[in-house]
């Protein structure tokens, strides 16, 4: 098993441009979520998936898209990036939900707006 | 509203000394609770977690966590500090029906040989 993938690991985009951060998980895990991590803020939550076809918002879901086609997958799209979106985003996994269940989480992928 | 806190931004100490970690949380009820570890470019791991039952909880890598619910605390500790323990701890929290974690602001550990 890879585990939680994350494409890329470094990305810089300029103020305005579109992206999609890749999540891949090959644990055939139904639930997956988007964090981003923020000095002194610890992570938060954008956005959550309980299974394919399923989304829902976290706490910080402006300015994000996801959707879920299939179980292994999980992107997050910037549609039009802002410097306030530089960040470390983490993706996780689990087979049901954080309750119980140990998340696992990918490597992150640090973005940079300018 | 829901929330956990992590009072200790930064924290030093000694290889071979005892740590203690705090967290607290703010629930209307008492919340699934959890402690991860992030090391440098790495992302998070699971030490421990508490749901019920005894108030003191194993994790890995020789962590314990003990939950006092007249406090609402949930501190992390180890009796003896390793150099590889060095990294950022995170306090994490839940409800029983929710589907997302909270996480607390976190701790740098740094470790002195």
């Amino acid at each position: 098993n890879a585990g939680v993938t994350q494409t890329p690991k470094f990305q810089v985009l300029k103020t305005g441009q579109s992206m999609t951060l890749q999540c891949a998980q090959d644990m055939n895990h139904e639930y997956m979520s988007w964090y981003r991590q923020d000095p002194g803020m610890g992570l938060r939550l954008i956005h959550y998936s309980v299974g394919a076809g399923i989304t829902d918002q976290g706490e910080v879901p402006n300015g994000y898209n996801v959707s879920r086609s299939t179980t292994e997958d999980f992107p997050l799209r910037l549609l039009s990036a802002a410097p306030s979106q530089t960040s470390v985003y983490f993706c996780a996994s689990s087979p049901w939900g954080p309750l119980q269940e140990t998340q696992y989480f990918g490597p992150g992928t640090r973005l940079l707006v300018l | 509203a829901q929330s956990v806190t992590q009072p200790d931004i930064h924290i030093t100490v000694s290889e071979g000394a005892s740590l203690e970690l705090r967290c607290n949380y703010s629930y209307g009820a008492t919340p699934y609770l959890f402690w991860y570890v992030q090391s440098p470019g790495q992302g998070l791991q699971l030490l421990l977690k508490y749901f019920s039952g005894d108030t003191l909880v194993q994790g890995i890598k020789g962590f314990e966590a003990e939950f006092k619910r007249s406090q609402s605390s949930f501190n992390l500790r180890k009796p003896s500090v390793h150099w590889s323990d060095a990294a950022e701890y995170f306090c994490a929290a839940t409800r029983g029906s929710a589907r997302q974690l909270t996480f607390g602001s976190g701790t740098q550990l740094t470790v002195l040989p």
